[in-house]
């Protein structure tokens, strides 16, 4: 089935390293997403991965992937008041002639100054 | 800036009547695709289009729901007989053929009084 899971909240100081985690449970997904969504707006695309790969660095985010147990986490370094947001994760779900995205429910990441 | 653009960004009914949204995607992005989020979840997909052939529709679309694609370029999103729980954003993006990015617009919010 098409589950994706996220724990809800995360609060860090700004100029500490935050980690979202993020499960998900098709074996045959290939890409898997991180968006970002500020108050009120649409999402935007921060960074993904494919599946034969275990980790990709993007200036401060690095994603890690953990195909055996379907585990992929979100890492952003010095986070500023900025990146306060909500952050889905998403696999992207073949069937047919779609290649829809499954997003998880969002973590809500909050930067203390 | 030439993104996915969405038209309402915010929109207020009263129950039964018909709403009618509109998504034009990035410029020769050939597949687009609408979502729904209430609040506090992640995005769910609802249809998909490649050029303007209609591919895959979700349960989700009731009856009530038509999407159009009729030149492959801008799409519309109708709900007929609107119900309070039709009230969400809904969100279109777009992306290229052979291209794994799917690019979202700002959204339109739709509240059902």
């Amino acid at each position: 089935g098409e589950d994706v899971e996220q724990s809800l909240f995360l609060s860090v100081r700004e100029g500490d390293s935050s980690v979202i985690n993020c499960t998900y449970t098709d074996s045959s997904s290939t890409y898997l997403y991180w968006y970002k969504q500020e108050p009120g707006a649409g999402l935007q695309l921060l960074t993904y991965i494919f599946s034969n790969m275990d980790m990709k660095q993007d200036q401060r985010l690095t994603v890690l992937l953990n195909k055996k147990d379907k585990h992929l986490s979100l890492r952003i370094a010095d986070t500023q008041t900025g990146d306060s947001a909500i952050y889905f994760c998403a696999e992207m779900w073949y069937g047919g002639a779609t290649n829809k995205l499954i997003f998880g429910t969002g973590t809500l990441l909050a930067v203390q100054p | 800036d030439t993104g996915v653009s969405q038209d309402p960004r915010h929109k207020i009914t009263k129950r039964g009547q018909n709403v009618t949204f509109r998504c034009d995607p990035i410029s020769e992005h050939n597949r687009l695709y609408w979502y729904r989020q209430t609040l506090g979840q992640g995005p769910e997909f609802l249809t998909y289009f490649q050029n303007e052939a209609q591919l895959e529709k979700s349960r989700l679309l009731s009856d009530r729901f038509s999407a159009e694609r009729p030149k492959g370029s801008f799409s519309t999103l109708e709900i007929q007989r609107t119900e309070q729980g039709d009230s969400a954003m809904y969100l279109c993006a777009s992306s290229l053929e052979g291209s794994y990015e799917q690019y979202f617009g700002p959204g339109t919010r739709l509240t059902v009084t």
